[in-house]
C-alpha cells in the first residue's frame, strides 16, 4: 500500500523565520511529487517534482526531491502571515488506474506576526 | 477563468436521503476525480475518470455512484447518506491522467445528521 508521511503535523514559527517541512513516502512505481497549499479552501498547486536533486523555486519557496532516500522537502524562507495555510504532499504512482495520487495528512503551518 | 466549479458549497443531508454534488471543469481536462477530506486522514480518492463514458473506483467508493457522460462533468451521486460520509468533498481535474497537476474545486462541506 503506497504511504506518504509529512512532518511535522503542525509548525507556528514568527513572521521572518525559515521553515522546513519534510514529506517521506513509499510508492510503487513512482512518477512525481506534488506539493499542494491549502488555505480554507481548495489546495493550490505549488510544485511537481520528478527529477531527484533538483531545486524547484518559486519566490520564497523551493522543493527538493531525494529519490534514493524517498523525501522531499518544502522550505519557506523569510514566512509571512499570508503562509500560514496546510501544505500537502502527494505521491504520483506511474499507471492510469488505481488511485492516482497518494496524499499525505498535511502539515499546518501557522505564522504569527 | 472558471476552472473548476463545485455546487453546492455545503448540504446538510438526513441519514438516508440522496443527492448529487455537481463537479464542472471547463479546462478541457481529460481527467477528473473526486475526493474526500477528513481530519487525520488526508485527501481520499473516492472515484475517478480518465476521459467522457469512463470512470473507475478509487480507494473509498462504496456508498457513491459518478458518470461521465461529458468531458465537462462529473457529478457525484450519494445513493444513501450516512453519518460516515460527513466529509468535505473536493472534486479535482487535470490536463492528462499521468504527469499533470490536479487543479482542485473549493469544496462542498456535507454533514449527515
Amino acid at each position: 500500500e503506497d504511504k506518504v508521511v509529512q512532518s511535522p503535523l503542525s509548525l507556528v514559527v514568527h513572521e521572518g523565520d525559515t521553515v522546513t517541512l519534510n514529506c517521506s513516502y513509499e510508492v510503487t512505481n513512482f512518477r512525481s511529487l506534488l506539493w499542494y497549499k491549502q488555505e480554507k479552501k481548495a489546495p493550490t498547486f505549488l510544485f511537481m517534482l520528478t527529477s531527484s536533486g533538483i531545486e524547484k523555486k518559486s519566490g520564497r519557496l523551493s522543493s527538493i526531491l531525494d529519490k534514493k532516500e524517498l523525501f522531499s522537502i518544502l522550505n519557506i524562507t523569510a514566512t509571512q502571515t499570508g503562509d500560514s495555510a496546510v501544505y500537502l504532499c502527494a505521491v504520483e504512482r506511474g499507471e492510469t488506474s488505481g488511485s492516482r495520487l497518494t496524499f499525505g495528512e498535511g502539515t499546518q503551518l501557522t505564522v504569527n506576526p | 477563468n472558471a476552472g473548476v466549479t463545485q455546487t453546492p458549497k455545503f448540504q446538510v443531508l438526513k441519514t438516508g436521503q440522496s443527492m448529487t454534488l455537481q463537479c464542472a471543469q471547463d479546462m478541457n481536462h481529460e481527467y477528473m476525480s473526486w475526493y474526500r477530506q477528513d481530519p487525520g486522514m488526508g485527501l481520499r480518492l473516492i472515484h475517478y475518470s480518465v476521459g467522457a463514458g469512463i470512470t473507475d473506483q478509487g480507494e473509498v467508493p462504496n456508498g457513491y455512484n459518478v458518470s461521465r457522460s461529458t468531458t465537462e462533468d462529473f457529478p457525484l451521486r450519494l445513493l444513501s447518506a450516512a453519518p460516515s460520509q460527513t466529509s468535505v468533498y473536493f472534486c479535482a481535474s487535470s490536463l492528462t491522467p499521468l504527469g499533470s497537476p490536479l487543479h482542485f474545486g473549493n469544496g462542498t462541506r456535507l454533514t449527515v445528521t
